[in-house]
């Protein structure tokens, strides 16, 4: 299995700034996700890292607000821009394996509180 | 739509055995995981049925039933450590993942 990890593990922002979290895998990886989850909440999927292109967004998730880099197999960023309250949440990175079950293992996570 | 329903929470007792089920309606089906998830950690895989039938695993089994829409996760010899948020996740027909909310499990001693 991949090992991610993720940095910074949390952080306290103030409304109106931004935040840029990484996310590094040991091993070159196909498929990068990014994911949100809410308190008490599942899992939201922002964002499909693609390695040299444009990030492929979900719906009520725009590059605006989530851009999101990919420069190589290994690396991707995502920025949470404009900070609110709301934007509360933990961030997760995902990587998609090869195997027969195409499961993802995730990363840590990042904690974010938006005051 | 997409929707994937399983229980809010469920409580059992340690040394005994639960069932917790996951029923989904998407379009399309490639794929039927679960996934564990303790508080304040990131989820990990636990198993992934394409076929219908059971799965085991050790303590834990997952059945799918596709005709029915219809998984669960077992889990035997529960132990203090199994206390944690159970995730069911479908694939559609377009290889996305979608998420259900996640049951969230109580062990009592």
């Amino acid at each position: 299995s991949a090992v991610i990890s993720q940095k910074p593990s949390r952080d306290i922002c103030q409304r109106g700034t931004s935040l840029t979290i990484q996310c590094q895998v040991d091993s070159q990886v196909t498929m990068m996700f990014w994911y949100r989850q809410q308190p008490g909440q599942s899992l939201t999927l922002i964002a499909t890292a693609n390695q040299g292109s444009e990030a492929t967004y979900e719906s009520g998730f725009v590059i605006d607000k989530f851009p999101i880099s990919r420069p190589n197999l290994t690396f991707s960023t995502l920025t949470v821009s404009n900070m609110s309250p709301e934007d509360s949440s933990i961030y997760l990175c995902s990587v998609g394996t090869e195997s027969s079950y195409n499961e993802q293992f995730f990363g840590p996570g990042t904690r974010l509180t938006v005051l | 739509g997409q929707n994937i329903d399983q229980p809010t929470e469920m409580t059992a007792t340690e040394g005994a055995i639960v069932q917790i089920n996951c029923t989904y309606q998407t379009s399309g089906f490639n794929g039927l995981f679960w996934y564990q998830q303790h508080a304040g950690e990131a989820p990990t895989f636990l198993s992934y049925n394409v076929l219908d039938g059971l799965e085991e695993k050790g303590r834990f089994s997952s059945f799918l039933s596709r005709s029915k829409g219809y998984s669960y996760l077992l889990l035997k010899e529960l132990q203090m450590k199994d206390s944690a948020s159970y995730l069911c996740a479908v694939t559609d027909s377009n290889y996305q993942l979608i998420w259900g909310a996640g049951t969230k499990l109580i062990i009592k001693p």
